[in-house]
């Protein structure tokens, strides 16, 4: 069964220093997202992404932090330069009009 | 600011109990909503996508209802296994946006 994958599945930064997290979504998945969770708190959703733009954002989703599908099967999150507070586990998903795959995550510590 | 609450946070049962939680979710503008199981290190897996009040769906020994009128769905697990073991997140979706909004979860321990 198609699933979705994510890369790295750890990654730790220093605080100011720009990370990529990548996604290879599920092939014929239309739809993107980034979701978030930082330790202890709710899934937060960040953007979702159609026909190569963004659709819709959160308040959290700043200047900091654009998307990618540079080449019809990757997705990817960049964080321009990080903060403390970015640390958390990052979700990637897909999807068409049903249920969103998720991804294993990315868990981001920045330091 | 729309929220999503799950009750309990978490639950320990023996095996072979059978269980239920909670997901209470904004009555207006209900577009559909969701439940995954989200075991550690995986990723979480959707169970189901509820979109009309009165909904019953099922997979396996696990069932969710839906009241979209009051605001709230029910998870059940019939005769829990030591696999069942897992954190159930439900999500919910409104008419005018694609977003999830996620409750906080609640995580179950089955006993063997």
């Amino acid at each position: 069964e198609p699933e979705v994958t994510q890369t790295p599945s750890h990654q730790v930064t220093q605080m100011g220093q720009e990370v990529i997290l990548r996604c290879v979504p599920i092939s014929n998945h239309l739809y993107f997202y980034w979701y978030r969770q930082i330790l202890g708190q709710k899934v937060e959703f960040l953007v979702s992404f159609y026909n190569n733009e963004i659709s819709e954002k959160s308040e959290i989703f700043d200047d900091q932090f654009s998307v990618e599908r540079p080449d019809g099967s990757n997705f990817t999150l960049k964080i321009r330069s990080t903060k403390l507070e970015d640390s958390a586990m990052y979700f990637c998903a897909s999807s068409n009009q049903g249920p969103r795959d998720f991804g294993p995550g990315t868990r981001l510590t920045v330091t | 600011i729309l929220n999503v609450e799950q009750s309990p946070q978490s639950l320990h049962v023996q095996e072979g109990d059978s269980t239920n939680f909670t997901c209470s979710f904004p009555s207006s503008n209900f577009y559909a909503l969701h439940w995954y199981r989200w075991e550690t290190a995986k990723s979480p897996e959707a169970l189901f996508v509820m979109t009309l009040n009165g909904d019953e769906k099922k997979k396996g020994r696990i069932s969710a209802t839906l009241n979209t009128k009051e605001g709230y769905s029910y998870l059940y697990i019939k005769g829990s296994q030591p696999e069942d073991s897992a954190t159930y997140l439900c999500a919910f979706r409104s008419g005018n946006t694609g977003k999830l909004i996620f409750g906080q979860g609640t995580t179950l321990q089955v006993k063997p």
